[in-house]
């Protein structure tokens, strides 16, 4: 079985630029999660899908973060205009069932750097 | 004051040593527990759930004291394998919408040979 796939897994851009991160969680799974880690830090939640309804978007910074999953599969995660403070891994996680269950599997991230 | 505290580290032991990590949770409404890996630039994967009455799995064991708001996790027996960050993880639900995993920064552990 497939695992949650992200795009790309790099991603190098200039302060002030947008970019778009893109995850597609694992088959049947409706619960679909996007984290931010920076160095040394754990996971924080930024956004939490059951299906195609944002149940959780408190942590989200919504001057320039935005999300969408259309359909209630894949979802793309975009900043505009990222800042340098934006440097980071956002990793996608999803879950089969809706509540926030801990069984959550994650994707390999994509690591965003800005200059 | 973080919702989930543990040591950085690192923890730098040697192959065939045990090793603790403990963990401290501030949320009396937390209800479940549990152990994430994570290997370097990979992302966590879930190593174990803990209970209050403690729970093994082979070389590893993990406690609760919910009276505390302590988790801990024990590696017996340490192998070279073992070298990755363990989070500590708290879920936390009020139900509904804000029900979410609370990670810890990690405990970094290095292996020797």
């Amino acid at each position: 079985e497939a695992g949650v796939v992200q795009s790309p897994r790099y991603k190098i851009i200039e302060k002030k630029q947008p970019v778009a991160f893109w995850c597609n969680p694992i088959s049947g799974h409706n619960t679909l999660y996007w984290y931010l880690q920076n160095l040394g830090q754990g996971p924080e939640l930024l956004i939490r899908y059951e299906n195609e309804e944002a149940v959780d978007d408190s942590q989200l910074p919504k001057d320039r973060f935005s999300a969408e999953r259309l359909k209630g599969v894949d979802s793309t995660l975009k900043i505009q205009p990222a800042e340098l403070g934006d440097s980071a891994v956002y990793l996608c996680a999803s879950s089969f069932g809706t509540g926030g269950t801990y069984e959550q599997y994650f994707g390999p991230g994509t690591r965003l750097t800005v200059t | 004051r973080k919702e989930v505290e543990q040591d950085p580290g690192p923890f730098n032991v040697p192959e065939g040593a045990t090793v603790a990590f403990n963990c401290t949770y501030s949320n009396s409404a937390s209800q479940s527990f549990f152990w994430y890996r994570q290997d370097c630039r990979k992302e966590p994967k879930l190593l174990m759930s803990v209970y209050s009455s403690g729970n093994e799995d082979g070389r590893f064991t993990a406690q609760l004291n919910r009276a505390s708001q302590y988790i801990s996790l024990l590696i017996r027996d340490s192998k070279l394998s073992d070298s990755a960050t363990y989070l500590c993880v708290v879920y936390r639900g009020y139900g509904g919408a804000t029900n979410k995993l609370i990670f810890g920064t990690g405990t970094l552990l290095a292996v020797q040979p």
